[in-house]
This record gives C-alpha cells, sequence and structure tokens, in this order.
C-alpha cells in the first residue's frame, strides 16, 4: 500500500503552544496535501505542497516536505482550542487520486 | 453557494440487504470519489469517477459498485449488505470550481452505516 503514515497517533497540547505532526509515504510524490478533520464532520483541505517546494506557509500552517526522506510535518503555531481535530497527510502519486494516511489526534486544552 | 451533500446522514440495515448512499454536488466538478473510514484504517478509496459514465475502483470495491449518469452524483450501492461495511462514508469531488490546486477535494458530511 501507498498509504503514508501520520506520527504521532494523539497528540495533547496545551493552548498557546506549537503542534507538529509528521507524515511519511512509500513511493514518488506529485504533490502532498494536509486536511483537518472535526469530530463527525467531512475533512477539510488545508494546505498543499509541491514535490519540488521545501516548504510552505498558510497563516499559523508551516508544512515542509523532505522528497529524500520521503517525510512531511505539519506545524501549527500559537494552538487555539479550535485547532482540536484530526489532521490527515493525503499524498498524489500521479494518478488524480490521493492516498491518505490514518491520521492525528490533535487535543488543544485551554 | 456550491456544496457536497450525502443523504442519508445515518442508516441502519440488515445484513445482505442492498444499501444506496447517494452524494450529490454542484462544484459541477468532474472528479467524485467515494471513502469509508473505519477506526486504525484511516480514510479507504472504494471507488472514483473522472466524469459522465467513467468508474473505476479503488483499494477497497469488493461489494460495492457506482454508476455515474450525470455531473452532480455518484450513488454508492452495497449489493448485499455485510457487517464488515459497517462504517462511516465519505463522499469528496475535485475540480477547478473552488479550488486552488486541481486534485484539492471537497468532501460531504458523511453518512454513518450499521449493518446489523
Amino acid at each position: 500500500s501507498q498509504q503514508g503514515e501520520e506520527d504521532p497517533q494523539a497528540l495533547s497540547i496545551q493552548e498557546g503552544e506549537n503542534a507538529t505532526m509528521n507524515c511519511s509515504y512509500k513511493t514518488s510524490i506529485n504533490n502532498l496535501q494536509w486536511y483537518r478533520q472535526n469530530s463527525g464532520r467531512g475533512l477539510v483541505h488545508l494546505i498543499l505542497i509541491r514535490s519540488n517546494e521545501r516548504e510552505k506557509h498558510s497563516g499559523r500552517l508551516r508544512v515542509t516536505l523532505d522528497t529524500s526522506k520521503k517525510s512531511s510535518s505539519l506545524l501549527i503555531t500559537a494552538s487555539r482550542a479550535a485547532d482540536t481535530a484530526s489532521y490527515f497527510c493525503a499524498t498524489d502519486h500521479g494518478y488524480s487520486t490521493l492516498t491518505f494516511g490514518k491520521g492525528t489526534m490533535l487535543l488543544v486544552s485551554p | 453557494d456550491a456544496e457536497i451533500t450525502q443523504s442519508p446522514r445515518h442508516k441502519i440495515t440488515e445484513t445482505g440487504r442492498q444499501v444506496t448512499l447517494a452524494c450529490h454536488q454542484t462544484w459541477n466538478h468532474n472528479n467524485m470519489f467515494w471513502y469509508r473510514q473505519d477506526l486504525g484504517h484511516g480514510l479507504r478509496l472504494i471507488h472514483y469517477s473522472y466524469g459522465v459514465h467513467d468508474t473505476n475502483k479503488g483499494e477497497v470495491s469488493d461489494g460495492y459498485s457506482v454508476s455515474r449518469s450525470n455531473t452532480e452524483d455518484l450513488p454508492l450501492t452495497l449489493e448485499s449488505a455485510a457487517s464488515s461495511q459497517t462504517s462511516v462514508y465519505f463522499c469528496a469531488s475535485s475540480g477547478r470550481a473552488g479550488a486552488t490546486f486541481y486534485n484539492e477535494q471537497f468532501f460531504g458530511p458523511g453518512t454513518r452505516l450499521t449493518v446489523l
């Protein structure tokens, strides 16, 4: 399976702290995307990074990509309680479909 | 506003029954996808379609079928429901409308299916 793997499976932090989650994948990609899923809801696209990019920013989100290590990280700075959700990485291997990882559950406590 | 909807949101059925889950999008997207989400497995692709009359099998297609007769709808049918198909099902679509990137996917709210 080409499925990505997020690490850690669960993360618990305090408001104001930074949250970092990682994603590893097995085969070459065109791009890698991160999605958020609030409890009981569908996934929402957060950010995309292309295979020729190393870093991308969007608001409080920072994504890095290391294609030599086949890994990516998502950093959420100054976390808020509203950031509590599951976060998934999804890889595009060139077939217009995406392969999702199993997700990281983030809990941000007030 | 454009959106993607799923119905029903919750469904309880019995083993062996045929079940159809509806997915409707008003984004005018060509691409549509069905996933199932289970604890420990994340999202797994069941079937997908790149346009009208096009359908393709995903990673876990056994026991499921889809048909695409128009741009807006991609119903998912469980021919003979099994307890192993108890899951949360998500429909998604992708295309140029509303997206920053061509394969950014927009998800519906999900259908929770229980097979007894």
